[in-house]
């Protein structure tokens, strides 16, 4: 079956701008999480939804939402973007609540994202 | 949360067994580890996770010590498609969840 499937692949805003990614988990799955990869910092857990409601919050300022919708696909938002905000932005699907559970995350290729 | 420490790189020779080491000293009793590995320009894969016996599967063989606070990540035969960053991450089930991804070992197959 298809794999955890984000778009766009790249994407490139100016500061000021806001953005919005999309993340397709496999069918079936019902947890969508959310995190930024950056060379300085790592991978950093954003959040997690399942279905439709957000379980988990990483460390990130407010400017940074998402939403998850009826069909287990989800949507991450970053506002008044700035240029600390170029990353690699990931997300994991699994079938039930990944992160309070043992099941394994199932990770899309990412959105690069470049804010000049 | 429980933090790891992994060398930050290791080579290994094609066809050779690969043995990726991780410390979490402050592991507690229901905390798992994972092991995850992200290929160039391509998300993170799982691995092989455990909370205190050996596993082993297709991919690789997970040895925790007695004590938990390390483990070593095994790949049997490595190859040059292993060339990967590996992470190994330590989860609990209760409280509050996430996953803390550290700084992981890039393991470079050599030819």
């Amino acid at each position: 079956k298809a794999g955890v499937t984000q778009t766009p692949r790249y994407l490139i805003k100016t500061r000021g701008q806001q953005v919005t990614l999309s993340c397709s988990p496999i069918s079936g799955h019902r947890s969508v999480s959310w995190y930024q990869q950056t060379p300085g910092q790592g991978l950093q857990f954003l959040f997690e939804y399942f279905s439709e409601t957000q379980r988990n919050k990483g460390n990130f300022p407010g400017r940074f939402s998402g939403r998850q919708f009826s069909n287990s696909r989800s949507e991450m938002n970053v506002s008044t973007l700035e240029l600390g905000d170029s990353a690699l932005y990931l997300c994991a699907s699994s079938f039930r609540q990944g992160l309070a559970t043992n099941e394994k995350l199932f990770f899309g290729s990412g959105t690069q994202l470049s804010v000049l | 949360d429980a933090k790891t420490t992994q060398p930050t790189s290791m080579d290994c020779a094609e066809g050779r067994a690969a043995n990726l080491p991780c410390n979490h000293s402050t592991i507690s009793g229901n905390e798992y580890v994972y092991w995850y590995r992200q290929i160039h320009s391509q998300g993170p894969q799982y691995i092989i996770h455990g909370l205190k016996n050996n596993e082993t599967n297709e991919m690789a063989s997970l040895i925790i010590t007695e004590d938990r606070k390390s483990s070593t990540l095994i790949l049997p035969h490595a190859t040059l498609r292993d060339t990967a960053v590996y992470y190994c991450i330590v989860k609990t089930t209760s409280g509050t969840y996430k996953y803390i991804f550290g700084t992981g070992t890039r393991l470079k197959v050599l030819a």
